[in-house]
């Protein structure tokens, strides 16, 4: 069974730094993209960044881009997302998501249960 | 961007009914749309891809159609653990999801 469980996130204030986790097992982490989605208190779901499997590329959002980074670490099976310059409307439940394939230009499934990040002083 | 527009907001249908949710698109994305599921204080659930493929273990009563610019979920005899809130999201040109569309039990 696939399994992703998300870890790291809290509260930070405005312009700090901060790492999200995403703990994969059931398949074999290396071959898929994997992607973040967040979603903010009472919002909808917005698309954050992706990272190809098998050393693909990488994809941001313009409103993280150049703030976030994503990466993959294969011989932990674990997805990350590195946080920093953080604003208060990053504030969100950050999910990780596994796609398809090796590409991620298809859906997302399954996700993580998420994990809340709030930016506040 | 691709601009994923849904509607209603919110949908009243009382369990066994139908219920008819629509998905816009901006541009064509051809059909490369899925639909998710998600119940207050979980994550999405896959419930549909490729605009009409249900997803794995997907109760038969859930169906998506269109291509292009529109599409439909129809969920056939709502059952109680149906009401949630479902979310399009198309994967042609980036990401993007649609706002979401609330279904409530009238």
């Amino acid at each position: 069974e696939v399994q992703l469980l998300e870890s790291g996130g809290g509260l930070v204030q405005p312009g700090g730094s901060l790492r999200l986790s995403c703990a994969a097992s059931g398949f074999t982490f290396s071959n898929y993209a994997m992607s973040w989605v967040r979603q903010a208190p009472g919002k909808g779901l917005k698309w954050v960044s992706s990272i190809g499997g098998r050393g693909g590329d990488r994809y941001y959002a313009d409103s993280v881009k150049g703030r976030f980074t994503i990466s993959g670490d294969n011989s932990k099976n674990t997805l990350y997302l590195q946080m920093n310059s953080l604003r208060v409307e990053d504030t969100a439940v950050y999910y990780c998501a596994k796609h398809y394939s090796s590409s991620p230009n298809n859906w997302f499934d399954p996700w993580g249960q998420g994990t809340l990040v709030t930016v506040s002083s | 961007e691709t601009v994923m527009t849904q509607s209603p907001a919110t949908l009243s249908v009382s369990p066994g009914e139908r219920a008819t949710l629509s998905c816009r698109a901006s541009q064509s994305v051809n059909s490369n749309l899925a639909w998710y599921q998600q119940k207050p204080g979980q994550a999405p659930r896959l419930l549909i891809y490729g605009a009409s493929t249900r997803a794995t273990g997907i109760p038969a009563r859930f169906s998506g159609s269109g291509s292009g610019t529109e599409f439909t979920l129809t969920i056939s005899r709502l059952q109680s653990e149906d009401f949630a809130l479902y979310y399009c999201q198309q994967y042609n040109d980036w990401w993007t999801f649609g706002q979401g569309t609330k279904v409530e039990i009238k």
